[in-house]
């Protein structure tokens, strides 16, 4: 069964912190993996993408990583902001146009002063 | 800029009217859009896929008759909530993928209330 877990389910840090949030996945076939941020009330806004022969990207102060062989993604957060407070949902894909996707539940980040 | 767009993105109706909710693709054309709903602090649920020259694909649980969705062009999609019911209140969700990359679009969400 096609699946992506999210972990943890919900995290606080205090701003200026660093924090890494998990996705392991058990899809197949797999085409590429998305980290979305979506702030609240709003729709989901795409932080990287990463084919299966990719290992990591960054997008500012963003950081994924993906282990195709254990199935495995992370996302890195350096020097948190108080706007990085939203949830976080890593998405799969199955096929290269796109059009099968596979949601995680996401993680919910609090960043406080 | 934003690449999908909806609209409106509140919505306020009173139960039993039928509201019309629009998914533009801004800068390329989608053969294919997606509709979500999503509940507070939950992940978004795929509810259909939406098929430019044919039927609109549900998923499993939701019903057609009361979601309808119309793919009027490639680069519009509308789901029209009939009947409304306060559980139909929730954050209405589109997204297309932009063709080439694969990358997938999302619109800023429609907050539906049905009072």
């Amino acid at each position: 069964k096609n699946q992506v877990e999210q972990s943890p389910q919900s995290l606080i840090i205090l701003e200026g912190k660093n924090c890494t949030l998990q996705c392991n996945y058990t899809v197949s076939p797999f085409s590429n993996l998305r980290w979305y941020k979506q702030d609240t009330g709003r729709g989901p806004v795409s932080l990287t993408i990463m084919t299966f022969s990719e290992n990591t990207k960054s997008n500012g102060r963003y950081t994924a990583t993906l282990d195709a062989d254990t199935k495995q993604s992370s996302l890195h957060i350096t020097a948190s902001q108080l706007s990085d407070s939203a949830s976080y949902i890593c998405v799969v894909t199955l096929n290269q146009a796109g059009t099968a996707l596979i949601f995680g539940k996401g993680t919910t980040l609090s960043v406080s002063s | 800029g934003a690449v999908v767009s909806q609209h409106p993105s509140r919505v306020i109706c009173k139960s039993g009217t039928s509201v019309k909710i629009e998914c533009r693709s801004l800068d390329f054309q989608a053969t294919t859009m997606f509709w979500y709903r999503q509940f507070p602090k939950q992940s978004l649920m795929l509810m259909a896929t939406s098929n430019e020259g044919s039927k609109a694909t549900y998923e499993q649980g939701v019903e057609k008759d009361k979601f309808l969705i119309n793919h009027a062009s490639l680069t519009l999609s509308t789901l029209t909530v009939t009947s409304a019911h306060p559980e139909d209140s929730s954050f209405y969700i589109c997204s297309a993928p932009k063709p080439g990359l694969g990358e997938q679009y999302f619109g800023p969400g429609t907050r539906l209330t049905v009072t």
